[in-house]
């Protein structure tokens, strides 16, 4: 059974980096596009973060583009998110999750649990 | 970036009863179109892709269609189990961007 465990979360002040790790197990995790969503306390969902299975692509939107870097070590089986210049707005919990194929299809198929982050004076 | 804009925000519902989402896209795109459920506390669970093929496990009384700027979810028959918020998803270009939810509650 695939298994994402997220870690790394908390209280950062703005302008504070911070990184996730998200520890995937139960699937060959070299061969799959993996992403990062958020979701705001209360409120909807936003994708953040892409990188390809051999990490030769990474797709962010605006919101995020210089700030966050995701990135793969595909031989410890582990993603990560590093997120700097935090803003109040990017208080959220964040979600790996990964691809149904090793692009980016953004078929979501299975996600870890979610660590809370939360930007804060 | 494509806006995605569900209706209703929030429906009651009874068990038994057919149920249908509505999902609009301020553009056309085929049927780059994925739903997802989410419960209370837990993360969201990929419940349809490309406007209507069922994930592995997911029950038949869950269906989509679709294509071009508007889609459905429709359960057939209202479970327990499906009281949750329901997510639409376009996937046709980056970034990729979710529907705002609607919550499934009791009646």
């Amino acid at each position: 059974q695939f298994q994402l465990v997220e870690s790394g979360g908390g209280v950062v002040p703005p302008g504070g980096s911070l990184r996730l790790s998200c520890a995937a197990s139960g699937f060959t995790f070299s061969s799959y596009g993996m992403h990062w969503v958020r979701q705001s306390p209360g409120k909807g969902l936003e994708w953040v973060a892409f990188i390809r299975h051999d990490a030769n692509n990474k797709n962010y939107p605006d919101s995020v583009k210089g700030r966050f870097t995701i990135s793969r070590d595909n031989s410890k089986n582990t993603l990560f998110l590093q997120m700097n210049s935090l803003r109040a707005e990017d208080t959220a919990v964040y979600y790996c999750a990964k691809d149904l194929d090793g692009g980016n299809s953004g078929y979501l198929d299975s996600w870890g649990q979610g660590t809370l982050v939360t930007v804060f004076s | 970036d494509i806006q995605m804009t569900q209706s209703p925000s929030s429906l009651s519902a009874s068990v038994g009863d057919r149920v249908t989402i509505t999902c609009r896209a301020s553009q056309s795109f085929d049927t780059y179109l994925n739903w997802y459920q989410q419960k209370p506390g837990e993360a969201p669970k990929l419940l349809i892709y490309a406007a209507s093929s069922l994930h592995t496990g997911v029950p038949s009384r869950f269906s989509g269609s679709g294509s071009g700027t508007e889609f459905t979810l429709t359960i057939s028959s209202l479970q327990p189990e499906d009281f949750a918020t329901y997510y639409c998803q376009q996937t046709y270009r980056t970034p990729w961007t979710f529907g705002q939810g609607t919550k499934v509650e009791i009646k």
